[in-house]
């Protein structure tokens, strides 16, 4: 139980453009998700918090208006890079926190982005 | 402010025992999670310690002590593929998780 899928895996994009990333919670419910970045051998870094139908609750530094965050039902959130740049290239990491759970988070794959 | 520390890297032998520790300093505690990351693969869940003492599960036991705000992750009979990055997470007083750097464990056969 508590799969989480991310879609697609690797995206290859052109500067400028954008590109949305899929997080789904498959077998459970989650109020609650969590979109990280990580760049090489470092530790994750939270970027923003979405619960399912309102705002979601952006980190200090990450810009909201380029990273479009819905969270449209219980099992659905998306992640849009708006005018991707180089500098936007990571790993993009979202995670699912089971309703009713004690608050542990289940990581989807992740999605390698890179900008060209 | 909020800190997690863990060390970088450490290296084992294959069959033996190897002890990750992790000490926080955060505002207000709601659990420690210990996450195993293989490289380019997103964090697997390993553990969750709330209360002090031992939490045993297969090959890998944490322990939690909330008064020395000290955790370690225990890998017993230590197999190749524990190769990872093991990852120390403190869930603060908001249910936020504050996230360790991470300590690279190579496995030496």
């Amino acid at each position: 139980g508590a799969v989480v899928s991310q879609h697609p895996s690797r995206v290859i994009c052109k500067s400028g453009t954008s590109v949305k990333i899929e997080c789904r919670s498959l077998d459970f419910q989650a109020t609650t998700m969590f979109w990280y970045r990580q760049f090489p051998k470092q530790s994750l870094m939270l970027m923003a918090t979405s619960n399912e139908g309102s705002k979601a609750t952006y980190e200090q530094g990450v810009e909201k208006d380029k990273f479009l965050i819905n969270h449209a039902s219980l099992t659905l959130s998306t992640l849009t890079v708006t005018s991707a740049h180089p500098e936007d290239s990571s790993f993009y990491i979202c995670s699912a926190r089971v309703a009713g759970g004690f608050y542990e988070q289940y990581f989807g794959p992740g999605t390698r982005l890179t900008v060209t | 402010g909020q800190n997690i520390d863990q060390p970088t890297e450490m290296t084992a032998t294959e069959g033996a025992i190897v002890q990750i520790n992790c000490t926080y300093q955060t505002s207000g505690f709601n659990g420690l999670f210990w996450y195993q990351q293989h490289a380019g693969e997103a964090p697997t869940f390993l553990s969750y310690n709330v209360l002090d003492g031992l939490e045993e599960k297969g090959r890998f036991s944490s322990f939690l002590s909330r008064s020395k705000g000290y955790s370690y992750l225990l890998l017993k009979e230590l197999q190749m593929k524990d190769s990872a990055s093991y990852l120390c997470a403190v869930m603060d007083s908001n249910y936020q998780l504050i996230w360790g750097a991470g300590t690279k464990l190579i496995i030496k056969p």
